[in-house]
């Protein structure tokens, strides 16, 4: 079945600190891979995406890269804020499928 | 309306007791989610409507679960009985159900359910 693994959290940063949260996946065919975040006290919203190899997904200065090498889309951004202190869930779904499966997700907390 | 309306948004109740969750989605979109959020669970699937029915109800975690939708629009998620392991943030999701690669899912805000 299909399955997706997070770094395990919390994730304590200072403002300005790289950040990565690596996500790995198991799926077969060709998913397409998610982050979502949700802030303190609001729904999960979209961060990006990528629907196939190689693709990239940006948003907000977060990257993410599709590795069908790796099987990972890892999260990265060069400088954090306090305010990009939420829980980051990565998450994919197989072609042709209606349904997403989440990872558990990595709570960040930036420090000023 | 703008977005995913959820109630309520914090439900305390007694073990044994029946709840209902309600779930307004965005207007026009035929899939319809409910998730669990456990701490240190992630995301848990519950059920999954397209339009009125429901193809997948495989993440009910027990007969004592039960969801509906009516006209294609709002939808009740049931707990009977509840047990203290039921509680719980409960998400639901919607989207317009036309193909992931220009789609997103909505998510409202939750329902937390507290059983004592």
């Amino acid at each position: 079945g299909n399955s997706v693994t997070q770094m395990e959290g919390p994730v304590t940063l200072s403002e300005e600190a790289f950040l990565t949260i690596n996500c790995t996946y198991t799926a077969t065919g060709y998913p397409s891979l998610f982050w979502y975040v949700q802030y303190p006290g609001e729904g999960l919203q979209l961060l990006l995406k990528a629907t196939k190899a190689d693709d990239k997904g940006s948003n907000k200065g977060f990257e993410a890269t599709y590795r069908k090498e790796t099987t990972s889309f890892h999260l990265e951004k060069g400088s954090v804020q306090v305010s990009d202190s939420a829980v980051y869930f990565c998450a994919l779904v197989r072609a042709g499928s209606y349904q997403l499966t989440f990872g558990k997700g990595t709570k960040l907390s930036v420090i000023p | 309306g703008a977005g995913v309306s959820q109630s309520p948004s914090n439900k305390v109740t007694e073990k044994g007791k029946d709840v209902e969750l309600r779930c307004d989605p965005i207007s026009g979109h035929t899939a319809l989610y409910w998730y669990r959020q456990s701490l240190g669970q992630g995301l848990e699937f519950l059920i999954y409507f397209q339009g009125n029915s429901a193809p997948d109800k495989s993440g009910l975690p027990s007969d004592r679960f039960s969801a509906e939708r009516t006209g294609g629009s709002v939808s009740t998620l049931t707990i009977q009985r509840t047990q203290q392991e039921d509680s719980a943030v409960y998400l639901c999701a919607s989207r317009k159900s036309t193909g992931w690669t220009n789609e997103k899912l909505f998510f409202g805000s939750g329902t937390q359910l507290s059983v004592l």
